[in-house]
């Protein structure tokens, strides 16, 4: 089956300042990778996803970029917000399911 | 659009009892729903994926006869925590995929619930 890596476990950054999530997939056949984000005691909320035939997608402050080869994507936030602080998931997908990564608590210091 | 609705929200009860949740696609149809399970600061874990008119598949290590799936409509998957242990406490949540049109498809998140075993 599919595992995803996510690092790192938990990140720190000034406000203003970019932030990035890298993941890596093991399962080559996945071709779906969403990154949802989850403030505490609510549902995960996505927050953009990529699909295998695309290398990168960006969505104002936010883009994930995806290396095939490698089987490793990344999330991209530039000038941070304190409203950016939660903690991130990344996904990969394959057979209709997806496996998640372990999260990362972004916090953003204002 | 694209709304996932969970009920209820949190639940209490003793130890021995049953326990029903319910998912709701409110404004889409969804042939595949999705039962995650997740534990204090972890990730989603998939339990199983709910297929409307069959039976659900479950992951690995998961009781079937433990969690219960029905998924009886397009709009409705109900997960039952039979003789719920305190070990079952967690936070239970649904996601419903949009599309059916190849493997990936976008999955969207009910609001979680609650539960906790005395």
């Amino acid at each position: 089956g599919e595992n995803v890596e996510q690092h790192p476990s938990t990140l720190s950054v000034q406000e203003g300042d970019s932030a990035v999530i890298k993941c890596t997939y093991s399962d080559s056949a996945s071709n779906y990778f969403p990154w949802y984000k989850q403030e505490l005691g609510k549902r995960p909320q996505l927050i953009i996803d990529i699909r295998s035939n695309v290398g990168e997608k960006k969505d104002q402050r936010i883009a994930v970029t995806l290396n095939k080869t490698a089987k490793h994507f990344s999330l991209h936030i530039t000038e941070t917000q304190p409203e950016d602080s939660a903690v991130y998931f990344c996904a990969g997908g394959s057979n209709y399911k997806l496996t998640f990564g372990k999260g990362t608590l972004l916090t953003v210091n204002p | 659009g694209a709304v996932v609705s969970q009920h209820p929200s949190w639940v209490i009860c003793k130890s021995g009892t049953s326990v029903k949740i319910e998912c709701r696609s409110l404004d889409f149809q969804a042939t595949t729903m999705f039962w995650y399970r997740q534990f204090p600061k972890q990730s989603l874990m998939l339990m199983a994926t709910s297929n409307e008119g069959s039976k659900a598949t479950y992951e690995q290590g998961v009781e079937k006869d433990k969690f219960l799936i029905n998924h009886a409509s397009l709009t409705l998957s109900t997960l039952t925590v039979t003789s719920a242990h305190p070990e079952d406490s967690s936070f239970y949540i649904c996601s419903a995929r949009v599309g059916t049109s190849g493997p990936g498809e976008t999955q969207y998140f009910g609001p979680g619930t609650r539960l906790l075993v005395l």
